[in-house]
């Protein structure tokens, strides 16, 4: 149990347009879902952290409305990276988490990566 | 200034031999430590994790330190496998029951066959 999928795994869009990521918990219910950035051969980032039926709350340096997260159920959540540029290319990863009394383990994603010609 | 995010720490070691992968974390406040195995392409995946009244815990071939003191975390493979081979993170926990989570740097594990 506790998969996660990702959809699309890899996309390729030209500058200036825009892009949405789904993020899928498909055998659970995730209150929270949590959305990273990596770059090659770096940590993963956290850029926000969603709650379905409320506004996602963002890392400081991550810009809003250029990142618009959408968490409208219990299993998807979706990231549009709008009005993308090259430097947006990044492997882009989603967590669901189910915290227990016991952990917080999050549930992550196979991720997405984005290139941005 | 240097970015030495583009240089992973590296392990190298042979098929058999055991690994020890170590993480300094940063929050003294943190109560939940997680180690997470990353391939590349893939999205991370959980390892073993230990809670902050623990300073041990043991799981199939793995077995993860923690000593609060220092803020010091490892990671111990025992008879360390080719499919091993991937980058390793720590990650603490902040936030209370939002289990928001910080990841340090990874370092990159290599076996030699």
């Amino acid at each position: 149990g506790a998969v996660v999928s990702q959809h699309p795994s890899r996309v390729i869009c030209k500058s200036g347009t825009s892009v949405k990521i789904e993020c899928r918990s498909l055998d659970f219910q995730a209150t929270t879902m949590f959305w990273y950035r990596q770059f090659p051969k770096q940590s993963l980032m956290l850029m926000a952290t969603s709650n379905e039926g409320s506004k996602a709350t963002y890392e400081q340096g991550v810009e809003k409305d250029k990142f618009l997260i959408n968490h409208a159920s219990l299993t998807l959540s979706t990231l549009t990276v709008t009005s993308a540029h090259p430097e947006d290319s990044s492997f882009y990863i989603c967590s669901a988490g189910r915290p227990t009394p016991t952990s917080y383990e999050q549930y992550f994603g196979p991720g997405t990566r984005l290139t941005v010609t | 200034g240097e970015n030495v995010g583009l240089h992973l720490p590296t392990l190298s070691v042979q098929e058999g031999d055991n690994s020890i992968i170590n993480c300094a974390y940063s929050n003294s406040a943190s109560d939940y430590f997680i180690w997470y195995k990353q391939e590349s392409g893939k999205g991370p995946q959980f390892i073993i994790d230990i809670r902050s009244n623990m300073d041990k815990r043991q799981g199939q071939r793995v077995t993860v330190l923690l000593n609060k003191t220092v803020k010091h975390l490892s990671l111990q493979i025992a008879a360390t496998q080719p499919g091993d081979s991937a980058v390793y993170f720590c990650a603490e926990v902040y936030g209370g029951s939002q289990g928001n989570l910080i990841f340090g740097k990874g370092t990159k594990l290599s076996v030699k066959p």
